[in-house]
């Protein structure tokens, strides 16, 4: 089982406040993502990395920014939150083993709501 | 593009009933395959995985065999638990993008 961590667990803040999502692991797994589930349960990739230094955008426009400075760290931000924010986030992470052979891992998840 | 699609929740059944999610895919060269699974107010969990055509991913007592002729997945449980009750994803690995794509989730509930 991974360890893969994410604070806090929920968060309740208002419209225009700057937050950092965290997310750890402690496998130093090189690929890292960020996932929305909306109410619906579906979830939407918005950001990945590769590694330190590297971070992409996933296939669903978000407003938030991400950064990878250490291998176990890929924090999210949003600098001016707002109600259509709302939503779980979802932290994983992966080892690069080979096309098609890596196996993703989660972390708890974050539930935000933005009043 | 590659594609997952499961069946449409939600799922009801009684304790001890027969369970079978069906999942189909679509996808150039040879995924691997997964299925997840999301406890109330938790992350994803995986729950197994197979690698190859034929395989067999096995957990829990849940069962899933690669199909690559019918380009299928299905999640099968012969007798289920109240503690089942969570949401069940299905989910490819994208070879080229290097990145999962996944079903949009089938509600399960389990009544006792």
């Amino acid at each position: 089982e991974a360890d893969i961590y994410q604070t806090p667990r929920y968060l309740v803040i208002g419209t225009g406040k700057k937050i950092t999502l965290e997310c750890s692991q402690t496998m130093g797994h090189d690929k890292m993502y960020w996932y929305q589930q909306d109410p619906g349960m579906e979830l939407h990739l918005i950001h990945y990395s590769y590694g330190v230094n590297s971070t992409e955008k996933g296939d669903l426009s978000s407003e938030s920014t991400v950064s990878r400075i250490r291998t176990e760290h890929f924090p999210l931000t949003l600098e001016s939150a707002r109600p259509s924010h709302t939503s779980q986030y979802l932290c994983a992470s992966s080892e690069l083993v080979g096309q098609g052979q890596e196996t993703q891992y989660f972390g708890p998840g974050t539930r935000l709501l933005v009043l | 593009g590659n594609s997952v699609t499961q069946m449409e929740g939600p799922v009801t059944l009684s304790e001890e009933a027969f369970l079978t999610i069906n999942c189909t895919y679509t996808a150039t060269g040879y995924p691997s395959l997964f299925w997840y699974v999301q406890y109330p107010g938790e992350g994803l969990q995986l729950l197994l995985k197979a690698t190859k055509a034929d395989d067999k991913g096995s957990n829990k007592g849940f069962e899933a065999t690669y199909r690559k002729e019918t380009t299928s997945f299905h999640l099968e449980k012969g007798s289920v638990q109240v503690s089942d009750s969570a949401v069940y994803f299905c989910a490819l690995s994208d070879q080229g993008a290097q990145k999962l794509v996944f079903g949009q989730g089938t509600r399960l509930t389990i009544n006792p």
